[in-house]
């Protein structure tokens, strides 16, 4: 799976947008981006993933840029609860690419400050 | 509660001791896996199931010992544990299907303490 690089800390105000950036040079035409977040000492939770569109849901956008190697996770409206680590993994579709891993990075600490 | 629950959530155990992580999912999800995280540290994936059978084992000692009697549910047997093994344990699973793993579902974790 591509490896993915992300700025290790964050800060944002409650209530403007958070925008984290991914980057993932070596993605290749198969691979999927996640991104999971995970709030200290619970388990990760899935936010959101894409393979090349821009996708939305209740919690974030994804931007994924035409080259696809580079995205943005886009929080609209950051809460004090959003803060978080924050990961980006890059994993391809199907059984039998490397089993069903998700490997995890460092991630971005997030912080969203009152 | 996100459909994966992990018993206990907290575990004090000596160098000596048996103890078993419990992890169970009503999720229908056919895939399962145990994660360790340690003190600042990124997760680490330690085994994986896919339909009931073990599919990795990334290097783990073998004091951990996995087991899954069902789709539904995991264990990871723990013996002769080190203090360098108190991390928090994570349990997921996911829908692994030909076109992807979407969304997978990890549990709140067991805070294991070995003293």
């Amino acid at each position: 799976d591509a490896k993915t690089t992300q700025p290790p800390s964050m800060d944002c105000a409650e209530g403007r947008a958070a925008n984290l950036p991914c980057n993932h040079s070596t993605i290749s035409g198969n691979e999927y981006v996640y991104w999971y977040r995970q709030i200290h000492s619970q388990g990760p939770q899935y936010i959101i993933h894409g393979l090349k569109n821009n996708e939305t849901n209740e919690m974030a956008s994804l931007i994924i840029t035409e080259d696809r190697k580079s995205s943005t996770l886009i929080l609209p409206h950051a809460t004090l609860r959003d803060t978080a680590v924050y990961y980006c993994i890059v994993r391809a579709g199907g059984l039998k690419t490397s089993g069903s891993r998700l490997t995890f990075g460092e991630g971005t600490q997030l912080t969203v400050n009152p | 509660e996100t459909g994966v629950t992990q018993t206990p959530r907290h575990l004090v155990m000596g160098m000596t001791n048996k103890k078993s992580l419990k992890c169970e999912q009503h999720l229908g999800h056919n895939a399962m896996y145990w994660y360790k995280q340690s003190a600042k540290k990124p997760l680490e994936l330690m085994f994986v199931y896919n339909f009931k059978e073990q599919t990795e084992n990334n290097s783990v000692p073998s004091r951990f010992s996995p087991e899954c009697p069902n789709s539904s549910h995991l264990f990871l047997h723990l013996h002769t544990l080190q203090p360098e093994d108190s991390a928090l344990y994570l349990c997921a699973s996911s829908q692994a299907d030909s076109t992807g793993v979407y969304g997978y579902t990890f549990g709140s974790g067991t805070r294991l303490t070995v003293v």
